[in-house]
C-alpha cells in the first residue's frame, strides 16, 4: 500500500527566510505527487503537481517542488516566505489505477515569525 | 466559474442519528471524491464517484455511503453516528482520471 510521510509536524520560519517542507512516499511505481495548502477553516488548495517530465515543478504562490526518485521524495520549497504562507501543508500521492484516490501525509504546520 | 460548494457548512448531531452531506462540483467536473479529516487520523479517502458510479472506496465501515446524481452533484450519508465520526468532511471534484482536484470548504460535523 502506498504511504506518505511528512517528518516535520511543525516548522517555524522567519518572514523573508526560505522554507523547505519534506515529503517521502512509499510506492512501487512512479506516483502522481501533489502539494496542497490548507488555511484555518478552509478546504485544500493545490500548490503544484507532478505527473511526469521535468522533476522540478513550479507552482502557485512562488512554490516549487523537486521529485527525486532515488530518494522517494518530493520536497516543497519557497525562497522567501511571506506572513500569508502560515498554514498547513499536505503532500499527497495518487496513482493512475486508483482514479482520484489520494493518500495524504500527516501535514506540516508552518508558522511565520515577523 | 463557481468553485466546489458543500452544504451545510456546520452540523451538530447526536450519537445514533444519521446525516447527509451535499457536494456540488465545479461545472463540467464528473468526478467527486470525499475525504474525512480528523486531528488523529489526518486526511483519509472515503470514496470517489464518477458518472454516478462508485469508482474507488476507502477503508471505512458500511455506515458511510454515498451517491452521485446525473448532474454530478454528490451526497454522502453516515448512519448510526458515533462520536468518532466528528470531523471535517471534504469534497473534491475533478474533470476525469487522475487530475487536479478542487476541494470545497468542507462540512464540519460534530457528534455529541
Amino acid at each position: 500500500a502506498q504511504s506518505v510521510t511528512q517528518p516535520d509536524i511543525h516548522i517555524t520560519v522567519s518572514e523573508g527566510a526560505s522554507l523547505e517542507l519534506r515529503c517521502n512516499y512509499s510506492y512501487g511505481a512512479t506516483p502522481y505527487l501533489f502539494w496542497y495548502v490548507q488555511s484555518p477553516g478552509q478546504g485544500l488548495q493545490l500548490l503544484l503537481k507532478y505527473f511526469s517530465g521535468d522533476t522540478l515543478v513550479q507552482g502557485i504562490k512562488g512554490f516549487e517542488a523537486e521529485f527525486k526518485r532515488s530518494q522517494s521524495s518530493f520536497n516543497l520549497r519557497k525562497p522567501s516566505v511571506h506572513w500569508s504562507d502560515a498554514a498547513e501543508y499536505f503532500c499527497a500521492v495518487g496513482r493512475k489505477a486508483a482514479g482520484n484516490k489520494l493518500t495524504f501525509g500527516g501535514g506540516t504546520r508552518v508558522l511565520v515569525k515577523p | 466559474k463557481a468553485g466546489v460548494t458543500q452544504t451545510p457548512r456546520y452540523l451538530i448531531k447526536t450519537r445514533g442519528q444519521q446525516v447527509t452531506l451535499s457536494c456540488s462540483p465545479i461545472s463540467g467536473h464528473r468526478s467527486v471524491s470525499w475525504y474525512q479529516q480528523t486531528p488523529g487520523q489526518g486526511l483519509q479517502f472515503l470514496f470517489e464517484y464518477f458518472s454516478e458510479t462508485q469508482r474507488n472506496k476507502g477503508n471505512f465501515p458500511g455506515r458511510f455511503s454515498g451517491r452521485q446524481f446525473s448532474n454530478s452533484r454528490s451526497e454522502m450519508n453516515v448512519s448510526t453516528l458515533e462520536l468518532g465520526d466528528s470531523a471535517l468532511y471534504l469534497c473534491a471534484s475533478s474533470l476525469d482520471g487522475v487530475d487536479e482536484q478542487f476541494f470545497g470548504p468542507g462540512t464540519r460535523l460534530t457528534v455529541l
